[in-house]
């Protein structure tokens, strides 16, 4: 299993944000996709998780309705786009798929820069 | 949610010394669906274990995974000089995923 992600983007507060994650390898729609970030010199932070085989989306509080998860299972291909961006959103942004046994796989990162 | 508590917050050691990390959720960990990763500065996270026993592929056989339900270990058995970094746990089976604020292992 592979994830490849989009590249790196510098957007200004107030616009959005789509980062796309594509897969290969097996299953792509049996398994969930998630989205975790992590802010210079931060932890890592969860953003939400899609399930495409039941196309359900749950999302961390701090980015309900403001985060939206998507996954396209023909081009197995999974999305997050993110709304009304601030400049504590700068962070990189990195898809992670599970897999069978319990088994993970994380995509490269995207590094978003939010700044006027 | 599953809150999980990292000890220490630093371990400072030296090349080719054991390293035992903790990780304790606040809750009982579905299936035992914990991660470990190490992290170097300006790269991405690395995933040593998952399952909370199982190495992922490439990992060598000095990092170990061990515990159940509350209470999960990293084991680094002869540290390298490339283990120096910041050691991160993660739950991912259930919503929402969360992480341990990280152990910083340090020469």
């Amino acid at each position: 299993v592979q994830l490849v992600q989009s590249g790196a983007a510098v957007k200004r507060p107030g616009s959005s944000i789509k980062v796309s994650c594509k897969a290969s390898g097996d299953s792509f729609g049996t398994y969930t996709l998630g989205w975790v970030r992590q802010a210079p010199g931060q932890g890592l932070e969860w953003v939400g998780r899609f399930i495409p085989f039941i196309g359900v989306a749950d999302y961390a509080q701090q980015f309900q309705g403001r985060v939206t998860l998507t996954a396209d299972t023909a081009t197995t291909t999974a999305y997050m786009e993110m709304s009304s961006l601030r400049s504590d959103d700068t962070a990189v942004y990195y898809c992670v798929r599970t897999g069978s046994g319990g088994s993970l796989f994380w995509g490269q990162g995207t590094l978003v820069t939010v700044s006027s | 949610e599953v809150v999980l508590t990292q000890s220490p917050g630093t371990l400072s050691l030296s090349p080719g010394e054991r390293a035992t990390l903790s990780c304790r959720a606040s809750q009982g960990v579905t299936d035992n669906y914990l991660a470990w990763y190490r992290q170097k500065p300006g790269q991405a996270p690395r995933l040593l274990i998952f399952g909370a026993s199982t190495r992922a592929t490439g990992i060598p056989d000095r990092f170990s995974g061990s515990g159940s339900g509350t209470d999960f270990a990293l084991t680094i058995s002869r540290l390298e000089p490339e283990d120096f970094a910041v050691y991160y746990c993660h739950h991912y089976a259930t919503s929402p995923w969360t992480f341990g604020q990280g152990t910083k292992v340090e020469i």
